[in-house]
């Protein structure tokens, strides 16, 4: 089976701006999770969906939003960026019924 | 916030030592997992251990989970330079079906093998 895939893959946005980020999971992957990764923080969790329904969101502002939609595939979304929103972006997926997660290669969203 | 610490931070060996990684956790789990990453690139997860089990074994890895003093340790025998990544652990809370989708990392163990 093809792996989880993100596009894009680097990114460069401007303060103020927004962005959309997408993830295609693994086939039959019926749960998503988007982490954010940065050097300070570490790997926080931002939010899991399963099923077109978000189930679990970590401690983020209101400006990161998600979404996924009947195939699997979801986005997640941030206004109104900020100099601090500079991270990797991963997402991972995994079948419903296992706790393991198998994660993309991530986006680079640089925020200048 | 992390769920917990990683020690060491940063661990350098020789080929063919082996390197042990310890993982220490706040709240009650589901289970505790290992995920190694490359060069800032995606993790690969390596192996679970549920809250029930003690020890674990896949190939040369062997973790253990102490529930009772909430740390895991992940031992990774006869290093390889190839083993030289990032090594997080993750817990799932045990807090029901709803929290199975979220990983609460360590901060990681630097692992460099030198050829």
């Amino acid at each position: 089976k093809a792996g989880v895939t993100q596009t894009p893959r680097y990114l460069i946005k401007t303060r103020g701006q927004q962005v959309t980020l997408s993830c295609s999971p693994i086939s039959g992957h019926r749960s998503v999770s988007w982490y954010q990764q940065t050097p300070g923080q570490g790997l926080q969790f931002l939010f899991e969906y399963f099923s077109e329904t978000q189930r679990n969101k970590g401690n983020f502002p209101g400006r990161f939003s998600g979404r996924q939609f009947s195939n699997s595939r979801s986005e997640m979304n941030v206004s109104t960026l900020e100099l601090g929103d500079s991270a990797l972006y991963l997402c991972a997926s995994r079948p419903g019924s296992l706790y393991e997660q198998y994660f993309g290669p991530g986006t680079r969203l640089t925020v200048t | 916030s992390q769920q917990g610490e990683e020690d060491p931070q940063a661990l350098s060996i020789q080929e063919g030592e082996n390197a042990t990684m310890n993982c220490s956790y706040k709240t009650s789990i589901n289970n505790l997992q290992w995920y190694r990453q490359n060069s800032g690139r995606g993790l690969v997860h390596l192996i679970l251990i549920r809250s029930n089990e003690r020890e674990k074994h896949s190939g040369r890895l062997r973790v253990t989970l102490d529930t009772s003093k909430k740390s895991s340790s992940l031992l990774i025998t006869a290093s390889r330079a190839a083993d030289t990544a990032s090594y997080f652990c993750a817990t799932v809370l045990n807090a029901g079906g709803t929290s199975y989708g979220k990983l609460t990392f360590g901060q990681g163990t630097i692992l460099t093998v030198h050829p």
